[in-house]
Protein backbone atom coordinates (compact mmCIF):
# COMPACT_ATOMS: atom_id res chain seq x y z
CA UNK A 1 0.00 0.00 0.00
CA UNK A 2 1.17 3.44 -0.83
CA UNK A 3 1.46 5.91 1.90
CA UNK A 4 2.01 9.64 2.02
CA UNK A 5 2.36 10.71 5.56
CA UNK A 6 2.29 14.24 7.08
CA UNK A 7 3.09 15.71 10.58
CA UNK A 8 -1.19 17.23 11.01
CA UNK A 9 -0.26 20.05 13.13
CA UNK A 10 -1.66 23.00 13.42
CA UNK A 11 1.26 24.84 13.35
CA UNK A 12 0.64 27.88 15.31
CA UNK A 13 3.68 30.36 13.73
CA UNK A 14 3.41 34.73 14.18
CA UNK A 15 3.35 37.06 11.36
CA UNK A 16 6.56 36.86 9.66
CA UNK A 17 8.08 33.50 10.99
CA UNK A 18 9.27 31.01 8.81
CA UNK A 19 7.86 27.42 8.98
CA UNK A 20 8.57 24.42 7.18
CA UNK A 21 6.67 21.32 6.50
CA UNK A 22 7.77 17.70 5.54
CA UNK A 23 5.87 15.01 4.20
CA UNK A 24 7.22 11.73 3.54
CA UNK A 25 6.24 8.70 0.94
CA UNK A 26 6.37 5.38 1.37
CA UNK A 27 6.56 3.78 -2.26
CA UNK A 28 9.63 4.66 -3.89
CA UNK A 29 7.92 4.05 -7.54
CA UNK A 30 6.60 7.76 -7.57
CA UNK A 31 6.31 10.15 -10.41
CA UNK A 32 5.90 13.52 -9.21
CA UNK A 33 5.01 15.54 -6.42
CA UNK A 34 3.14 18.59 -5.60
CA UNK A 35 1.77 20.86 -2.81
CA UNK A 36 -1.74 21.80 -2.72
CA UNK A 37 -3.33 23.88 -0.39
CA UNK A 38 -6.87 23.84 0.77
CA UNK A 39 -8.42 26.99 2.68
CA UNK A 40 -11.68 25.66 5.00
CA UNK A 41 -14.66 24.54 3.16
CA UNK A 42 -12.77 24.98 -0.27
CA UNK A 43 -11.42 22.75 -2.94
CA UNK A 44 -7.32 21.86 -2.76
CA UNK A 45 -5.93 24.35 -4.96
CA UNK A 46 -2.25 23.36 -6.38
CA UNK A 47 0.43 25.51 -4.34
CA UNK A 48 3.32 24.20 -6.72
CA UNK A 49 4.92 21.33 -8.06
CA UNK A 50 7.91 20.12 -6.86
CA UNK A 51 11.36 19.07 -8.88
CA UNK A 52 14.16 17.09 -8.61
CA UNK A 53 16.48 20.12 -8.18
CA UNK A 54 14.29 22.13 -5.92
CA UNK A 55 11.99 25.26 -7.10
CA UNK A 56 10.96 28.12 -5.32
CA UNK A 57 7.95 30.41 -5.65
CA UNK A 58 8.54 33.83 -3.77
CA UNK A 59 7.81 33.02 -0.23
CA UNK A 60 7.50 29.68 -0.86
CA UNK A 61 10.25 27.07 -1.53
CA UNK A 62 9.92 23.08 -2.24
CA UNK A 63 12.69 20.63 -1.88
CA UNK A 64 12.20 16.34 -2.75
CA UNK A 65 14.82 13.45 -1.30
CA UNK A 66 14.55 11.17 -3.39
CA UNK A 67 16.83 9.05 -1.28
CA UNK A 68 15.05 9.38 1.81
CA UNK A 69 11.74 9.30 -0.29
CA UNK A 70 10.40 13.02 1.33
CA UNK A 71 9.52 16.73 -0.06
CA UNK A 72 9.78 19.64 1.95
CA UNK A 73 7.57 23.19 1.75
CA UNK A 74 9.58 26.13 3.21
CA UNK A 75 7.31 29.34 3.85
CA UNK A 76 9.20 32.18 4.82
CA UNK A 77 7.84 35.68 5.95
CA UNK A 78 4.49 34.13 6.88
CA UNK A 79 0.93 35.90 6.21
CA UNK A 80 -2.00 36.33 7.57
CA UNK A 81 -3.18 34.84 4.36
CA UNK A 82 -1.46 31.87 4.34
CA UNK A 83 -3.07 30.01 7.06
CA UNK A 84 -4.85 26.73 5.48
CA UNK A 85 -4.06 23.34 5.32
CA UNK A 86 -1.06 22.45 3.03
CA UNK A 87 -1.83 18.62 1.03
CA UNK A 88 1.46 16.88 0.38
CA UNK A 89 0.55 14.68 -2.84
CA UNK A 90 2.38 11.68 -4.77
CA UNK A 91 1.61 10.67 -8.03
CA UNK A 92 2.43 7.13 -8.67
CA UNK A 93 2.82 5.76 -12.67
CA UNK A 94 0.24 3.02 -11.64
CA UNK A 95 -3.11 3.14 -9.33
CA UNK A 96 -4.95 0.84 -7.86
CA UNK A 97 -7.83 1.18 -4.74
CA UNK A 98 -6.03 4.36 -3.93
CA UNK A 99 -5.85 5.33 -7.17
CA UNK A 100 -2.17 6.84 -8.56
CA UNK A 101 -2.61 10.26 -6.97
CA UNK A 102 -1.95 9.81 -2.95
CA UNK A 103 -2.77 12.66 -0.36
CA UNK A 104 -1.45 12.86 2.37
CA UNK A 105 -3.79 14.25 5.14
CA UNK A 106 -2.47 17.98 5.47
CA UNK A 107 -0.53 20.08 8.00
CA UNK A 108 -2.65 22.86 9.47
CA UNK A 109 -1.20 26.39 9.42
CA UNK A 110 -2.50 28.60 11.53
CA UNK A 111 -0.45 32.27 11.16
CA UNK A 112 -1.30 35.04 14.16
CA UNK A 113 -1.19 38.59 13.79
CA UNK B 1 -12.34 29.55 -19.69
CA UNK B 2 -11.41 26.14 -18.80
CA UNK B 3 -11.96 24.42 -15.99
CA UNK B 4 -13.82 21.80 -13.97
CA UNK B 5 -17.48 22.33 -13.03
CA UNK B 6 -19.74 20.80 -10.31
CA UNK B 7 -23.08 20.82 -9.19
CA UNK B 8 -24.76 21.29 -7.48
CA UNK B 9 -22.96 23.07 -4.94
CA UNK B 10 -25.07 21.67 -1.79
CA UNK B 11 -27.61 19.53 -1.78
CA UNK B 12 -30.36 17.67 0.50
CA UNK B 13 -31.29 14.14 0.40
CA UNK B 14 -34.00 12.34 2.37
CA UNK B 15 -32.38 8.87 3.90
CA UNK B 16 -33.39 6.26 1.30
CA UNK B 17 -33.00 8.10 -1.62
CA UNK B 18 -30.46 7.89 -4.67
CA UNK B 19 -28.67 11.55 -5.88
CA UNK B 20 -26.45 12.23 -8.60
CA UNK B 21 -23.78 14.64 -8.76
CA UNK B 22 -22.59 15.97 -11.89
CA UNK B 23 -18.97 16.68 -12.32
CA UNK B 24 -17.54 18.28 -15.94
CA UNK B 25 -14.65 19.41 -17.46
CA UNK B 26 -13.78 20.64 -20.43
CA UNK B 27 -9.69 20.27 -19.91
CA UNK B 28 -9.43 17.57 -22.30
CA UNK B 29 -8.68 15.35 -19.45
CA UNK B 30 -8.17 11.41 -19.29
CA UNK B 31 -8.56 11.19 -16.03
CA UNK B 32 -11.39 11.64 -13.71
CA UNK B 33 -11.68 11.29 -9.59
CA UNK B 34 -13.95 11.28 -6.89
CA UNK B 35 -13.29 11.70 -3.33
CA UNK B 36 -14.93 12.46 -0.61
CA UNK B 37 -13.40 14.64 2.62
CA UNK B 38 -15.65 14.38 5.97
CA UNK B 39 -15.00 17.49 8.51
CA UNK B 40 -11.28 17.54 9.74
CA UNK B 41 -10.54 14.61 8.23
CA UNK B 42 -8.03 14.13 4.17
CA UNK B 43 -9.57 13.00 1.14
CA UNK B 44 -10.27 9.29 0.46
CA UNK B 45 -10.88 8.15 -3.46
CA UNK B 46 -14.05 6.88 -4.35
CA UNK B 47 -14.13 6.23 -7.52
CA UNK B 48 -11.45 7.22 -10.92
CA UNK B 49 -11.37 6.72 -14.30
CA UNK B 50 -8.48 6.57 -16.53
CA UNK B 51 -10.05 6.60 -19.98
CA UNK B 52 -13.83 6.84 -21.15
CA UNK B 53 -16.31 3.84 -20.78
CA UNK B 54 -13.72 2.46 -18.25
CA UNK B 55 -13.55 2.99 -13.85
CA UNK B 56 -12.18 1.78 -10.76
CA UNK B 57 -13.27 1.56 -7.46
CA UNK B 58 -11.05 3.27 -5.13
CA UNK B 59 -10.76 2.30 -1.21
CA UNK B 60 -14.75 3.90 -0.46
CA UNK B 61 -16.40 2.37 -3.44
CA UNK B 62 -19.35 0.51 -1.95
CA UNK B 63 -22.79 2.34 -1.75
CA UNK B 64 -21.81 4.76 -5.20
CA UNK B 65 -21.66 4.52 -8.66
CA UNK B 66 -20.21 6.24 -11.18
CA UNK B 67 -20.11 6.40 -15.38
CA UNK B 68 -17.82 7.60 -17.49
CA UNK B 69 -19.93 7.52 -21.52
CA UNK B 70 -18.50 10.81 -22.17
CA UNK B 71 -14.45 12.11 -21.74
CA UNK B 72 -15.92 15.25 -20.28
CA UNK B 73 -18.44 13.61 -17.77
CA UNK B 74 -18.27 11.55 -14.61
CA UNK B 75 -21.15 11.86 -12.50
CA UNK B 76 -21.05 10.03 -9.14
CA UNK B 77 -24.90 8.73 -7.44
CA UNK B 78 -24.70 7.96 -4.11
CA UNK B 79 -27.14 5.54 -3.44
CA UNK B 80 -29.37 4.52 -0.69
CA UNK B 81 -26.50 1.64 0.26
CA UNK B 82 -24.49 4.39 1.31
CA UNK B 83 -24.95 4.32 5.13
CA UNK B 84 -23.16 7.99 6.19
CA UNK B 85 -23.58 9.80 2.65
CA UNK B 86 -23.25 13.59 4.53
CA UNK B 87 -19.95 14.50 3.32
CA UNK B 88 -18.05 16.96 1.10
CA UNK B 89 -17.37 15.48 -2.04
CA UNK B 90 -14.51 16.35 -4.50
CA UNK B 91 -14.27 16.06 -8.28
CA UNK B 92 -10.87 16.42 -10.13
CA UNK B 93 -8.89 15.80 -13.47
CA UNK B 94 -5.84 15.56 -14.65
CA UNK B 95 -4.39 14.95 -18.21
CA UNK B 96 -3.61 11.49 -17.38
CA UNK B 97 -2.08 8.40 -15.12
CA UNK B 98 1.48 7.17 -16.08
CA UNK B 99 1.61 9.97 -18.89
CA UNK B 100 4.74 11.64 -17.43
CA UNK B 101 5.55 13.76 -14.49
CA UNK B 102 3.60 17.03 -13.22
CA UNK B 103 0.51 15.27 -13.80
CA UNK B 104 -1.31 17.45 -11.32
CA UNK B 105 -4.88 17.24 -10.86
CA UNK B 106 -7.31 20.18 -10.63
CA UNK B 107 -10.35 20.47 -8.29
CA UNK B 108 -13.89 21.23 -9.09
CA UNK B 109 -15.75 23.51 -6.09
CA UNK B 110 -17.13 20.51 -4.37
CA UNK B 111 -20.97 19.56 -3.51
CA UNK B 112 -21.32 19.56 -0.15
CA UNK B 113 -24.48 16.56 0.24
CA UNK B 114 -26.52 16.20 3.34
CA UNK B 115 -29.01 14.03 4.42
CA UNK B 116 -31.96 15.15 6.25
Amino acid sequence: RKEVEQDPGPFNVPEGATVAFNCTYSNSASQSFFWYRQDCRKEPKLLMSVYSSGNEDGRFTAQLNRASQYISLLIRDSKLSDSATYLCVVNYLYGGSQGNLIFGKGTKLSVKP
Amino acid sequence: DGGITQSPKYLFRKEGQNVTLSCEQNLNHDAMYWYRQDPGQGLRLIYYSQIVNDFQKGDIAEGYSVSREKKESFPLTVTSAQKNPTAFYLCASSIGAGTGDYTEAFFGQGTRLTVV
